[in-house]
């Protein structure tokens, strides 16, 4: 069964880099897409981010292309999404979900969530 | 990008009742479309996929119908776990996925 848990969040400058973690403590992570959704507070959910199975494929929201990168490491059951030149705007609680099996383009389950807070 | 347009922002209601939300799409989007729940402090939890189909461990009471672009969640008789915020999305031409804005379902 897909348990999904995030790491790396936290308080950080604008202009600044952060990486989140996500790992799967299931055992057939290497067979599906994973995404990045996240949640400004308040407010409601945006997609940003999905890598396929074997990271050969990534897209990504135009509001973080060339800044947020996805990856994922398959032999730590983990993916990341690396967050370069932060703005205030990014600020968002982010979670990582499982691309749906067959329903490619949706998510479950989700992780919990971490918090990224961009902030001087 | 296909927008979803939920209404209405907030339904209140008691439990018992019948909830029926609503999400409408720029452009058709077939019958790829999803509805997740969230309740505050917690992630969203797949309840619809593909416009009709209960995801696994979700209750009965929940109902998924609609197709091109006008889609509905009917919550057939409220439980007091129910009162939630609703969101619909579409997985129909990506990227991007997009969602809708959400219902917030309120007791009255």
């Amino acid at each position: 069964q897909v348990q999904l848990v995030e790491s790396g969040g936290g308080v950080v400058q604008p202009g600044r880099s952060l990486r989140l973690s996500c790992a799967d403590s299931g055992f057939t992570f290497s067979t599906y897409g994973m995404h990045w959704v996240r949640q400004a507070p308040g407010k409601g959910l945006e997609w940003v981010a999905v890598i396929s199975f074997d990271g050969s494929n990534k897209y990504y929201t135009d509001s973080v292309e060339g800044r947020f990168t996805i990856s994922r490491d398959n032999s730590k059951n983990t993916v990341f999404l690396q967050m370069n030149s932060l703005k205030a705007e990014d600020t968002a609680v982010y979670y990582c979900a499982k691309d749906g099996t067959p329903t490619s383009g949706s998510f479950d389950p989700w992780g919990q969530g971490t918090l990224v807070t961009v902030s001087s | 990008d296909i927008v979803l347009t939920q209404s209405p922002a907030t339904l209140s209601l008691s439990p018992g009742e019948r909830a029926t939300l609503s999400c409408r799409a720029s452009q058709s989007v077939g019958t790829y479309l999803a509805w997740y729940q969230q309740k505050p402090g917690q992630a969203p939890r797949l309840l619809i996929y593909d416009a009709s189909n209960r995801a696994t461990g979700i209750p009965a009471r929940f109902s998924g119908s609609g197709s091109g672009t006008d889609f509905t969640l009917t919550i057939s008789s409220l439980e007091p776990e129910d009162f939630a915020v609703y969101y619909c999305q579409q997985r129909s031409n990506w990227p991007p996925l997009t969602f809708g804005g959400g219902t917030k379902v309120e007791i009255k």
